[in-house]
């Protein structure tokens, strides 16, 4: 059974371009959570989708960014415009079916650097 | 305001020796409370949880220490060993929302 998966590991954009993250999460489970991490620092909730529906976006920011978790494929974490402080990594994790949400698996995580 | 606090920040430990990392929560409705081991250039991996219920859970070297009047959880790590250098994260979460509060991390080094 495959971990979570997560492309591109690595990614550079130069500001002003837009960022497009993805995640497959584990087979079976249908809840995903992203997560940012700054250098040095603890992981930041970001949000929490289920197929076709964000359950919770607290911790997104207002503006250029976007998640969707379609019917089909995998989950899109979108940054329009970036800027230098969206510098960072990015994961995903992933939980079972409700019930069990609590326990969730990250990925490898994409780590984006903004010029 | 942080909602999950963490010390220390880095720590160094002997080959055999007992590593001992705490944190300190502040929201009583939080439900779950883990703690992830992260290599560097690698996600979280889930090490060990622990819910309200119980004072403590072991897991082979690994045992969490749960204090529910204090708000306070620890993890343990007998005979610290070389590998299992890393940095490691506390967390919490309310079992409705799903989301993970995570303290800002700890670097552990074990010596040979």
């Amino acid at each position: 059974n495959a971990g979570v998966m997560q492309n591109p590991r690595h990614l550079v954009r130069r500001r002003g371009q837009e960022a497009r993250l993805r995640c497959s999460p584990m087979k079976g489970h249908s809840h995903v959570y992203w997560y940012r991490q700054l250098p040095e620092e603890g992981l930041k909730f970001m949000v929490y989708l289920q197929k076709e529906n964000i359950i919770d976006e607290s911790g997104m920011p207002k503006e250029r960014f976007s998640a969707e978790f379609p019917k089909e494929g995998p989950s899109i974490l979108r940054i329009q415009q970036v800027v230098r402080g969206d510098s960072a990594a990015y994961f995903c994790a992933s939980s079972p079916l409700a019930g069990v949400t609590d326990t969730q698996y990250f990925g490898p995580g994409t780590r984006l650097t903004v010029l | 305001q942080q909602q999950v606090k963490q010390s220390p920040q880095s720590l160094i430990v002997q080959k055999g020796g007992i590593s001992i990392i705490n944190c300190a929560y502040e929201n009583t409705a939080f439900d779950y409370f883990p703690w992830y081991q992260q290599f560097p250039g690698k996600g979280p991996a889930l090490l060990i949880a622990i819910r309200p219920d119980v004072s403590e859970k072991k897991e082979g070297r690994f045992t969490i220490s749960f204090n529910k009047s204090a708000k306070q959880f620890s993890l343990h790590i007998m005979d610290s060993q070389p590998g299992d250098s890393a940095t490691y994260f506390c967390a919490a979460s309310k079992g409705s929302q799903g989301n993970l509060i995570f303290g800002k991390g700890t670097k552990l080094s074990v010596k040979p």
